[in-house]
């Protein structure tokens, strides 16, 4: 089955800087690279994913980046804000059937005012 | 709309009994995911269904069973529990089987002592 990878376990970055995390995965079939926001108390949300047809994707300060054929993934935060504090999770769908995600296992994202 | 549903928000139950967790979908949406997150680590895929139909088991023990309803609402039944099924169990719900387009709950926080 799939097998996700995510680094750094632990990001703390100064108001208004970027942020960087990354995630590999091990299937080569996988076609879909959701990423997800977690805060205190709540579910994982969704905040953007990317389709193995692409290799970027935008939305506003937050970014996605994918390289397929060394299978990884990455998520660029710009101008940092308090409110981007949280767990971020990269997934990645599992074969056979390739309907359910694989989570990695998470950085905490601290931004410091 | 009313985004997923879960309840209980919590509770707290002792070894070996039994527990039944309760999620509503998103109205229109006609598959139920459920995941377990222990805490500091990334969601575990348990169950997918899709029009009542199990779509998908993760590697979890018979002690954990699932269904979903002719209204797409579903129930997690975990019996003899253990320490170790402390966690919060995440329901996620999507329009079609794909895992793309997942909304999840707040959670259940379960408490095994």
């Amino acid at each position: 089955g799939e097998n996700v990878e995510q680094h750094p376990s632990t990001l703390s970055v100064q108001e208004g800087d970027s942020a960087v995390i990354k995630c590999t995965y091990s299937d080569s079939a996988s076609n879909y690279f959701p990423w997800y926001k977690q805060e205190l108390g709540k579910g994982p949300q969704l905040i953007i994913d990317i389709r193995s047809n692409v290799g970027e994707k935008k939305d506003q300060r937050i970014a996605v980046t994918l390289n397929k054929t060394a299978k990884h993934f990455s998520l660029h935060i710009t101008e940092t804000q308090p409110e981007d504090s949280a767990v971020y999770f990269c997934a990645a769908p599992d074969a056979p059937s390739y309907d359910k995600v694989i989570f990695g296992p998470g950085t905490s994202l601290s931004v410091i005012p | 709309d009313a985004g997923v549903t879960q309840s209980p928000t919590h509770l707290i139950k002792t070894r070996g009994q039994h527990v039944t967790l309760r999620c509503s979908p998103i109205s229109g949406h006609k598959s139920v995911s459920w995941y377990q997150q222990v805490l500091g680590q990334g969601p575990q895929f348990i169950f997918q269904y899709y029009e009542k139909e199990e779509r998908g088991r993760g590697n979890f023990p018979d002690r954990f069973s699932a269904r979903q309803f002719p209204n797409y609402s579903s129930e997690l039944n975990v019996n003899a529990l253990l320490l170790g099924d402390s966690a919060l169990y995440l329901c996620a719900s999507s329009p079609t089987g794909s895992a793309g387009g997942y909304t999840f709950g707040s959670g259940t926080r379960l408490t095994v002592v």
